[in-house]
């Protein structure tokens, strides 16, 4: 079956680790996107990427860093700089076209700072 | 600078009855919008969306939603809800033109079903 899937579900840092939440989608879609879900402030964008070797910053990226080396892959790095890592990351794909703007999502990826 | 706001936090409904969540956006312009559902602990999944034309859109699992351009509104409802109704919703903007696929997100809203 065609989707996005995102590993780990669940996953435990201590302070000043840094640690990488992958996301792989065979969908053959040309963009890829990480959000942050915190409650009560819906979904705000992190990173995206709409090609191969290219990516671009959303509205929250200090701390984060991502790669896009091949098309079906877009692995996100919580990095130690980030201040307040705790949070529900969400990976999604979507066509690169005008005429779709649908996200498809993963299932999620739950990281704790302990 | 786009936004959208649902005033909604939580709602709860009685099984059977009407619902109807609320989403307010501010854009310059006719953008895309979205409603998408999430369960508990999962990704979120698209219910319905509006691009043009009819703006009274029809969307899976029984749900509608009507864009009103006069008052900047794309508000979700269902005639009956059901149990497995029970989620958080999220209404979305869009920008046309150059990144429409970077949506912009409200705060959701929890709806809670009572049998």
């Amino acid at each position: 079956d065609g989707g996005i899937t995102q590993s780990p579900k669940y996953l435990f840092r201590k302070e000043g680790q840094n640690v990488t939440l992958s996301c792989e989608q065979n969908l053959n879609h040309d963009a890829m996107y990480w959000y942050r879900q915190d409650p009560g402030q819906g979904l705000r964008l992190i990173y995206y990427s709409q090609i191969v070797n290219d990516f671009q910053k959303g509205d929250i990226a200090e701390g984060y860093s991502v790669s896009r080396e091949k098309k079906e892959s877009f692995p996100l790095t919580v990095t130690s700089a980030q201040k307040n890592p705790t949070a529900f990351y969400l990976c999604a794909s979507s066509w690169d076209r005008e005429n779709t703007g649908e996200l498809f999502f993963g299932e999620g990826s739950r990281l704790t700072v302990l | 600078a786009q936004s959208v706001t649902q005033p909604d936090i939580h709602i709860t409904v009685s099984e059977g009855a009407s619902l109807e969540l609320r989403c307010n956006y501010s854009y310059g312009a006719t953008p895309y919008l979205f409603w998408y559902v999430q369960s508990p602990g999962q990704g979120l999944q698209l219910l319905l969306k509006y691009f043009s034309g009819d703006t009274l859109v029809q969307g899976i699992k029984g749900f509608e939603a009507e864009f009103k351009r006069s008052q900047s509104s794309f508000n979700l409802r269902k005639p009956s809800v059901h149990w497995s109704d029970a989620a958080e919703y999220f209404c979305a903007v869009g920008r046309r033109g150059g990144g429409y696929n970077k949506l912009i997100f409200g705060a959701g809203t929890r709806l809670a079903v009572h049998p």
